[in-house]
């Protein structure tokens, strides 16, 4: 049973730029959470997608965007990237009907450096 | 805001239980305490979670105390796989989405 899947695992990429990061969410479920974890924090909420829809969002800027597709994988984006969006993004998977009760599952992160 | 208080490190001899301590002291009557770790370079693992009553599983026990304000998970026989951060959480009933303090970084020492 395949867990939660990201890619790529490791990216560098220059100040200005743009970024795409994927995620595809273990077998049933249907939402999909991103969060930021700077080094040496806690994992910072950005925002979920249920049913293609942002349904929650965190305290970042519009710069930080997303997209959940028919399949339930997603997509995060983050234009015009700064030398602050240094971090590991983390996927996490749930049930939206009952998202605590299925559980959360995260994937192993994906490691953006911006230079 | 996380609405927990955790130790930032603690270190426990390989084989020892291991206590990490978890203060939640403004949590409410239908809020759970949940617990995940994160061993470096991994996502947030699940380990456990309580209401009222004490809680064991597999992977650990979960004591709660009888006014909720504070928990411990322990790990009753620490292996050197156990050196992770770990989190203590309390789930907010109107929110879906999981707020992480800094955790407890636990070393397992040989």
């Amino acid at each position: 049973d395949a867990g939660v899947t990201q890619s790529p695992t490791h990216l560098i990429k220059t100040r200005g730029q743009q970024v795409t990061l994927r995620c595809s969410p273990k077998s049933g479920h249907d939402t999909v959470s991103w969060y930021q974890q700077a080094l040496g924090q806690g994992p910072q909420f950005i925002f979920q997608y249920y049913e293609e829809e942002e349904r929650q969002r965190g305290n970042f800027p519009d710069r930080f965007s997303g997209h959940q597709f028919p399949n339930y994988s997603s997509e995060l984006n983050v234009n015009a990237l700064l030398l602050g969006d240094s971090a590991l993004y983390l996927c996490a998977s749930s049930l939206g009907t009952a998202p605590w009760q299925s559980g959360y599952t995260f994937g192993s992160g994906t490691r953006l450096t911006v230079v | 805001d996380a609405k927990t208080t955790q130790p930032t490190s603690m270190d426990c001899a390989e084989g020892r239980a291991a206590n990490l301590p978890c203060n939640h002291s403004t949590i409410s009557g239908n809020e759970y305490v949940y617990w995940y770790r994160q061993i470096h370079s991994q996502g947030p693992q699940y380990i456990i979670h309580g209401l009222k009553n004490n809680e064991t599983n597999e992977m650990a026990s979960l004591i709660i105390t009888e006014d909720r304000k504070s928990s411990t998970l322990i790990l009753p026989h620490a292996t050197l796989r156990d050196t992770a951060v770990y989190y203590c959480i309390v789930r907010v009933d109107r929110d879906d989405k999981i707020i992480f303090g800094k955790g407890t970084r636990l070393h397992i020492l040989p």
